[in-house]
């Protein structure tokens, strides 16, 4: 099957860090770009990061370009977020997600609450 | 950053009915357009791709379309399962952005 897996969010308090991960199985991870995106309760997704198949292009929304850092291992198909200097609108559910033809797949998502 | 601005934001349609959302872009994307549906609790789930293209699975009754940077979403037939939020998104360049959103419900 087809799936990618987040794990890794929780509580913490404001100015603190995290490190989300997401894992890739059923395809061949090492092909494809991978985003993460966020949603706050009650509102519409907003994208946060892409890294390109071999780490050659990263990009960051300007909301948290300083603070966070995405990273692979594609020998472990695997994404990373090291969120750092969190706040509380960063509070949200996480998702990474392929939106790359051919597979079109988020995840079942990883809750952070900064409080 | 290129603004999508979806309409509208919430609508009510009878079971059968045809219902329209539609998504104009801030700039010219291209086909570059995804359209997602999402249910409380659960990630978004693509429905269409490059505007028009059904991913695999997805029903005949949705449909997409695209008019200059006008994009529209159609479902033929409603039906109760597709009560939902949906999105559009575009992913012609950075930061990657979404509508904000059409909560679907039934009359």
């Amino acid at each position: 099957e087809v799936q990618l897996v987040e794990s890794g969010g929780g509580l913490v308090k404001p100015g603190g860090s995290l490190r989300l991960a997401c894992a890739g199985s059923g395809f061949n991870f090492n092909n494809y770009n991978i985003n993460w995106v966020r949603q706050a309760p009650g509102k519409g997704p907003e994208w946060v990061s892409s890294i390109s198949s071999s780490s050659t292009y990263i990009y960051y929304a300007d909301s948290v370009k300083g603070r966070f850092a995405i990273s692979r291992d594609n020998a472990k198909n695997s994404l990373y977020l090291q969120m750092d200097s969190l706040r509380a609108d960063d509070s949200a559910v996480y998702y990474c997600a392929i939106w790359q033809r051919p597979l079109g797949i988020w995840g079942q998502g990883t809750m952070v609450t900064v409080s | 950053d290129i603004q999508m601005t979806q309409s509208p934001s919430s609508l009510s349609a009878s079971i059968g009915d045809t219902v329209t959302i539609t998504c104009q872009a801030s700039q010219d994307i291209s086909r570059f357009l995804n359209w997602y549906q999402q249910k409380p609790g659960q990630a978004p789930k693509l429905l269409i791709y490059d505007v028009s293209n059904l991913e695999t699975g997805v029903p005949s009754r949705f449909s997409g379309s695209r008019s200059g940077t006008d994009f529209t979403f159609s479902i033929s037939s409603l039906q109760p399962e597709d009560i939902a939020t949906y999105f559009c998104q575009q992913y012609d360049s950075v930061p990657r952005t979404f509508g904000q959103g059409t909560r679907v419900d039934i009359k």
